[in-house]
């Protein structure tokens, strides 16, 4: 049973470009999670998401950012116009419908804005 | 949600049993209390879960006295590749998928 897969796992983007972060959750998931790390911080919720919809995003900045979590397909968080504060690793997790506290996540995406 | 402070770092030695204790003291009434392992350049891993008294599983232990003020994960005979930052996690169910991770503590084994 594969785990989270994120891809790409580095991405390297100059500033005002879009950023575009997958991610697919373990089989049988149906809840996705992202998070925002700095360096030497700890992990900052973002977003809440099921299939089709948005349950939490009082995580993510008002502007430039968004995601996703289609039907079909993976999860996407999208940064438009990227900024050099916006370079982190963001770390997706999911997990099955029920025990929310206990989240899988994969190994991140590695974002430098330069 | 409850705020909780952990020792920043601590060092061990191979073989040595490794206690790291989390302040907790508004812990509410629905709070959990949850430990998460992170090696550098991956996400974290959840390790153990519990609400009162001691909880244990194949990888660690987690003691919760009566007042649950605190919290403290005990990693039994530790070994180099335990070397990350440990996390520890309060929350309610109601809002249990937003997990809030302070800075942890950074475990460094030794040989």
């Amino acid at each position: 049973n594969a785990g989270v897969m994120q891809n790409p796992r580095h991405l390297v983007r100059r500033r005002g470009q879009e950023a575009r972060l997958r991610c697919s959750p373990m089989k049988g998931h149906s809840h996705v999670y992202w998070y925002r790390q700095l360096p030497e911080e700890g992990l900052k919720f973002m977003v809440y998401l099921q299939k089709e919809n948005i349950i939490d995003e009082s995580g993510m900045p008002k502007e430039r950012f968004s995601a996703e979590f289609p039907k079909e397909g993976p999860s996407i968080l999208r940064i438009q116009q990227v900024v050099r504060g916006d370079s982190a690793a963001y770390f997706c997790a999911s997990s099955p419908p029920t025990g929310t506290s206990e989240q899988y996540f994969g190994p991140g995406t590695r974002l430098t804005v330069t | 949600l409850a705020k909780t402070t952990q020792p920043i770092s601590m060092d061990s030695y191979e073989g040595q049993e490794v206690n790291i204790t989390c302040s907790h003291n508004n812990i509410a009434t629905n709070d959990y209390i949850t430990w998460y392992q992170q090696f550098p350049s991956q996400g974290p891993r959840f390790i153990i879960q519990g609400y009162k008294t001691k909880v244990t599983n194949e990888v660690a232990s987690l003691f919760i006295p009566a007042d649950r003020k605190s919290s403290t994960l005990s990693l039994p005979r530790v070994s180099l590749s335990d070397t990350a930052v440990y996390y520890c996690l309060v929350g309610s169910e109601d809002s249990s998928y937003k997990l809030i991770f302070g800075s942890g503590t950074r475990l460094l084994v030794r040989p």
